[in-house]
């Protein structure tokens, strides 16, 4: 039922683990985002695919790596996490020809380094 | 460059309280703008958009206008409830694929 569903809701991991985010869309959007929401509610662009071709790559470290297996999918993989890592992701997607309607976003993933 | 101001909050209102969150954007074509509302423990839902100018954006009470004159999108609501306590975020989109956050106005709306 869920138009974009993130998994898992809630991470906590230890410093210098390697793990992963998934996102799927069910609303046959073709271009897909990852945002990164920090403790003052700031919301950043990281990455964004088109048609599972990569379209935004703002500066992140090279350390968070994404990747789009198809047009419904697009996972976060972040390698030795950090402690400034901790932040709430959230996946976004959207269509991007007509008419300019806004994005729809998963309900985010808590991220806790510790 | 593009960008998005939005007022500072966070900004506490009583109930049936009249509500005003400014947002002003800077942008080299012609922007849609948006509100996005994000509840607590929720992600963001989009509020209402508007694509043109003078087009006026509507949804749940909350009503805002694109004014290109005054390059604004004030986001209103003529008399608040508890639920509305959120998190908002004016945004903008040119073209290309990149939309523009403010940086948020948490509301709290006390009985």
């Amino acid at each position: 039922d869920t138009a974009v569903s993130q998994t898992p809701k809630y991470l906590v991991t230890q410093m210098g683990n390697d793990k992963s985010i998934k996102c799927e869309q069910n609303l046959g959007h073709d271009t897909m985002y990852w945002y990164k929401q920090d403790s003052k509610k700031f919301l950043k662009i990281m990455f964004s695919y088109n048609n599972k071709e990569l379209i935004i790559n703002e500066t992140v470290p090279n350390r968070f790596s994404p990747k789009s297996p198809d047009k419904a999918h697009l996972n976060l993989h972040i390698n030795s996490l950090e402690l400034g890592d901790s932040a709430v992701y959230f996946c976004a997607s959207r269509l991007s020809h007509g008419t300019p309607y806004g994005y729809t976003f998963g309900s985010g993933t808590r991220l806790t380094v510790v | 460059g593009d960008s998005v101001t939005q007022m500072e909050g966070p900004v506490t209102l009583s109930e049936e309280a009249f509500l005003t969150i400014n947002c002003t954007y800077t942008a080299t074509g012609y922007p849609s703008l948006f509100w996005y509302v994000q509840y607590p423990g929720e992600g963001l839902q989009l509020l209402l958009k508007a694509t043109k100018a003078d087009d006026k954006g509507s949804n749940k009470g909350f009503e805002a206008t694109y004014r290109k004159e005054t390059t604004s999108f004030h986001l209103e609501k003529g008399s608040v409830q508890v639920s509305d306590s959120a998190v908002y975020f004016c945004a903008l989109k040119i073209t290309g694929n990149q939309f523009y956050f403010g940086t948020g106005t948490s509301l709290t709306v006390i009985p």
